[in-house]
C-alpha cells in the first residue's frame, strides 16, 4: 500500500460545486501540504500544516480551504469550483524541516 | 520570495548520450531537493543537497550544489528511457533570521526524453 494515499484520483466536476479532495498518509509524519502543479509552472504551495492544530496558508490559498482532521490525514475543499482550479493537486507529507517531502500520486481535477 | 529557474525547459536525447539538467536560485538555499516524476504521476525522491560543494550519486544520476548554494545540477550519464519524466528541484528558502521555513518552492520542471 501507498504512504500517502489521495482520493479520489480523478475527478471532473461543473463550475460551482463543493469539491474534496482528501490525503491519509501512514507515514507518521506531522508536517503535511496541499500543492498544486500547472504545466509550465512547476509546483506551487496551497496550504500546509506542522500539526494537528496548525494550518497555514501557502502561496496561492485563495478558493481552497483545509481541514487537519488527525496527524494522518489533511484534506482539501474547493468550496465553488471554478475552470481555472482545473490541475493536477498533490498531497506531500515529511518529517522534520530538513527531511524530503513525500508525494502521494496526485488528484487530477477537471472543472467544466 | 525565493524563485528557482530550471534549464533547460525541456531536452530530448538519444538513448546513451549524457545530460545535465541545472537549477538556478534567486537566493542562498538551505536545501536542495531533486525529484523524477513520470508523466501523470507522483513525484519520487532522488537527492538532497544540503552543504556548499556537496555531491551525491545514485545508479547513473548525480546531483551537486555550488559552493555559494545557488546552483545545482543533475547529471545522468548513458541515460537510458527509463530516465524520462520530468525533473523538479525543489528548496528550503532562508528567512531574514538566517533558518529555514520548511516548506519547500519548485522549479517549473525539466522534461526528459530519451530516445531508444
Amino acid at each position: 500500500d501507498a504512504d500517502v494515499t489521495q482520493t479520489p484520483r480523478n475527478r471532473i466536476t461543473k463550475t460551482g460545486k463543493r469539491i474534496m479532495l482528501e490525503c491519509s498518509q501512514t507515514k507518521g509524519h506531522d508536517r503535511m501540504y496541499w500543492y498544486r502543479q500547472d504545466p509550465g509552472l512547476g509546483l506551487r504551495l496551497i496550504y500546509y500544516s506542522f500539526d494537528v492544530k496548525d494550518i497555514n496558508k501557502g502561496e496561492i490559498s485563495d478558493g481552497y480551504s483545509v481541514s487537519r482532521q488527525a496527524q494522518a490525514k489533511f484534506s482539501l475543499s474547493l468550496e465553488s469550483a471554478i475552470p481555472n482550479q482545473t490541475a493536477l493537486y498533490f498531497c506531500a507529507t515529511s518529517d522534520r524541516e530538513s527531511q524530503p517531502q513525500h508525494f502521494g500520486d496526485g488528484t487530477r481535477l477537471s472543472i467544466l | 520570495s525565493q524563485e528557482l529557474e530550471q534549464s533547460p525547459q525541456s531536452l530530448i536525447v538519444q538513448e546513451g548520450k549524457n545530460l545535465t539538467i541545472n537549477c538556478t536560485s534567486s537566493k542562498t538555499l538551505y536545501g536542495l531537493y531533486w525529484y523524477k516524476q513520470k508523466y501523470g504521476e507522483g513525484l519520487i525522491f532522488l537527492m538532497m543537497l544540503q552543504k556548499g560543494g556537496e555531491e551525491k550519486s545514485h545508479e547513473k544520476i548525480t546531483a551537486k550544489l555550488d559552493e555559494k548554494k545557488q546552483q545545482s545540477s543533475l547529471h545522468i550519464t548513458a541515460s537510458q528511457p527509463s530516465h524520462a519524466g520530468i525533473y523538479l528541484c525543489g528548496a528550503r528558502p532562508i528567512n531574514a533570521g538566517g533558518t529555514s521555513y520548511g516548506k519547500l518552492t519548485f522549479g517549473q520542471g525539466t522534461i526528459l526524453t530519451v530516445h531508444p
